[in-house]
């Protein structure tokens, strides 16, 4: 079944600073990938979301970008702000025998210092 | 209205309760989900409603009955649990397909 892998764990950055957080999957199949975003006690909310068939995609300062052959993708933030400061989640719909669910990487930790 | 409601926000209950949490959709979705997520951990999937009928049961424990009234609803039944089931348990809805899930607050649970 589908796989994601998320890095890093944790990332720290200086207010203004860009931020990149990276995933890949496993499952070749795969086609839709988005982005969560989940503040401390807050529900996971979705930020960007990319389909196979597009390769970039940007919403102000967030922009995810999806490199089917070497099966990842990428968030970008830029101009970091301390309110971007959360746990971000990548995922993958897997599609073989996972009912198209959404197969979510492990989180990384953003910290935005000001 | 672009929100998922979800009551209680907080509950405790002891290992011989019976309890229920709910959910609410007022967008149309045709699918729901129920989640449990640790802290600073991935949601993991639970139950997957589509059409009102259950269509994906992550073979999660019989202590936990979900069902789903209607296309609004979904409701999580609880009975007998253990303390590792505390957990802040997630309730989404997307249209059909598993895109872009909204996501309620979440029950905080804890079992003592």
């Amino acid at each position: 079944g589908e796989n994601v892998e998320q890095h890093p764990s944790t990332l720290s950055v200086q207010e203004g600073d860009s931020a990149v957080i990276k995933c890949t999957y496993s499952d070749s199949a795969s086609n839709y990938f988005p982005w969560y975003k989940q503040e401390l006690g807050k529900r996971p909310q979705l930020i960007i979301d990319i389909r196979s068939n597009v390769g970039e995609k940007k919403d102000q300062r967030i922009a995810v970008t999806l490199n089917k052959t070497a099966k990842h993708f990428s968030l970008h933030i830029t101009e970091t702000q301390p309110e971007d400061s959360a746990v971000y989640f990548c995922a993958a719909r897997g599609v073989y025998n996972q009912g198209g669910k959404l197969i979510f990487g492990q989180g990384t930790e953003l910290s935005v210092k000001p | 209205d672009t929100e998922v409601t979800q009551t209680p926000k907080h509950l405790v209950m002891g290992m011989t309760n019976k309890k229920s949490l709910k959910c609410e959709q007022h967008m149309g979705h045709r699918a729901m989900y129920w989640y449990k997520q640790k802290a600073k951990k991935p949601p993991e999937l639970m139950f997957v409603y589509s059409y009102e009928k259950l269509s994906i049961n992550e073979s999660v424990p019989s202590r936990f009955s979900p069902e789903c009234p209607n296309s609004s609803l979904l409701n999580l039944h609880l009975h007998a649990l253990q303390p590792e089931d505390s957990a802040l348990y997630l309730c989404a809805s997307s249209q059909l397909g598993g895109e872009k899930l909204f996501f309620g607050s979440g029950t905080q649970l804890s079992v003592l």
